[in-house]
């Protein structure tokens, strides 16, 4: 149980053009989700929290016209990289969190990750 | 400020010693803490957690962690380290808003 998957896996594109990826949870519906972004050896930073049926909210630094994040359903987050330029490569990674109630309370569940090569 | 700890950017051990991964945290209430593997190029994966009760926590692969409130510190231990066992390994505390703060991560190399 909790499997979350992430597509595509890895995405090379031009400048300028603008990239979706997609989280889903597998097996649970979750109302929030977790964008993150992850330079080669370093740790995770969080982007931005993504719920259900409203806005994402963002961290401070990060561009919100610029990585778009949408939650249509209890199962889906994207997060689009618009007008995408070489220093937007990354990681990138999503998670979500597990509903209230057993044993994976308040855990995150994270997806197997994106790369993204801007060119 | 909320902040988690690992002091060790990287250990090298050989195939079948101990393991003790660091992680030091700060947070005022109790701490829900974490500790995930990521191998290379690849997400995360949980391997324990602690929210409270028992101080020693079970994890998969054979891992356990002990949260020591007095040093607030949730430090990883394996008793015998297998080569497969080299990878990332990210400790992180979950904040009042559910977000996670994660350490700056421990890279796991394993001596053959």
């Amino acid at each position: 149980g909790a499997v979350v998957s992430q597509h595509p896996s890895w995405v090379i594109c031009k400048s300028g053009t603008s990239v979706k990826i997609e989280c889903r949870s597998l097996d649970f519906q979750a109302t929030t989700m977790f964008w993150y972004r992850q330079f080669p050896k370093q740790s995770l930073m969080l982007m931005a929290t993504s719920n259900e049926g409203s806005k994402a909210t963002y961290e401070q630094g990060v561009e919100k016209d610029k990585f778009l994040i949408n939650h249509a359903s209890l199962t889906l987050s994207t997060l689009t990289v618009t007008s995408a330029h070489p220093e937007d490569s990354s990681f990138y990674i999503c998670s979500a969190r597990s509903p209230p109630g057993g044993t994976g309370t308040d855990t995150q569940y994270f997806g197997p990750g994106t790369r993204l090569t801007v060119l | 400020a909320q902040s988690v700890t690992q002091p060790d950017i990287h250990i090298t051990v050989s195939e079948g010693a101990s393991l003790e991964l660091r992680c030091n945290y700060s947070y005022g209430a109790t701490p829900y803490l974490f500790w995930y593997v990521q191998s290379p190029g690849q997400g995360l994966q949980l391997l324990l957690k602690y929210f409270s009760g028992d101080t020693l926590v079970q994890g998969i692969k054979g891992f356990e962690a002990e949260f020591k409130r007095s040093q607030s510190s949730f430090n990883l231990r394996k008793p015998s380290v297998h080569w497969s066992d080299a990878a990332e390994y990210f400790c992180a505390v979950r904040s009042g808003t559910y977000k996670y703060i994660f350490g700056t991560g421990t890279r796991l190399k394993v001596l053959a």
